[in-house]
């Protein structure tokens, strides 16, 4: 069974700070995708960042990394200079990189509040 | 160049009565999704739509119905609806392994549906 499991289910930063949200997931598979959505409270599901488990690099976007551990199945999202716009529900998701994979599996989100 | 989207953006029905959310993208894209999103949870996927011709089940299905019209629009029909289908739906779409690849999902605007 495949799961996504996010243990924060709220945090908060002070503006101009960094801050990590967590993530684990669960496949016996070895070849995936691995994304984190952004929803503000417009509920709009914006893409924030993805990594190809088969990449050991880190994935990188402007403020946006990620730390990528394939064999511990974590997969955290670090904001640096974090903005009032960043307050959103953030989610991990991933799919198998498998011909007929659809399913995007999701965790249950965390809550980011950037204060000012 | 719109994206996804949904319509409508909200309504509300009574218990029993029936109706259909639209969803069309614009990007060429083969594979088109339905979710589900209620509170605490992350999305959940009801049913898809792989290629143009073809849909199958995701993991909530029951009480649902879909259309894949042509290309670019993909329907989702509730028969009689039902208090426990109160949750905001979301329609995305992706490129598709038939385009050889495109893992990333994109996501509409979202529909709220209140069923009392």
């Amino acid at each position: 069974a495949q799961t996504v499991t996010q243990s924060q289910p709220e945090m908060s930063v002070q503006e101009a700070e960094t801050v990590t949200l967590s993530c684990t997931y669960d496949t016996s598979e070895s070849n995936y995708y691995l994304f984190w959505y952004k929803q503000p409270p417009s509920r709009q599901m914006i893409l924030v960042i993805r990594q190809e488990a088969y990449k050991q690099q880190n994935a990188t976007e402007n403020r946006f990394s990620v730390n990528f551990q394939k064999a511990a199945k974590s997969f955290s999202l670090k904001i640096s200079d974090s903005q009032l716009g960043d307050t959103a529900m953030y989610f991990c998701a991933f799919i198998l990189d498998q011909t007929g994979a659809n399913n995007l599996f999701f965790g249950t989100g965390t809550r980011l509040t950037v204060i000012p | 160049n719109a994206g996804v989207t949904q319509t409508p953006k909200f309504q509300v029905l009574k218990t029993g009565q029936s109706m259909t959310l639209q969803c069309a993208q614009d990007m060429n894209h083969n594979s088109m999704y339905w979710y589900r999103q209620d509170p605490g949870m992350g999305l959940r996927l009801i049913y898809y739509s792989a290629s143009e011709g073809t849909t199958d089940k995701g993991e909530v299905p029951n009480g649902y119905n879909v259309s894949r019209l042509n290309k670019r629009e993909f329907s989702l029909r509730l028969e009689s609806a039902a208090p426990s289908q109160t949750s905001v739906y979301f329609c995305a779409s992706r490129a598709g392994w038939l385009a050889g690849g495109g893992e990333t999902q994109y996501f509409g605007p979202g529909t709220r549906l209140l069923v009392l």
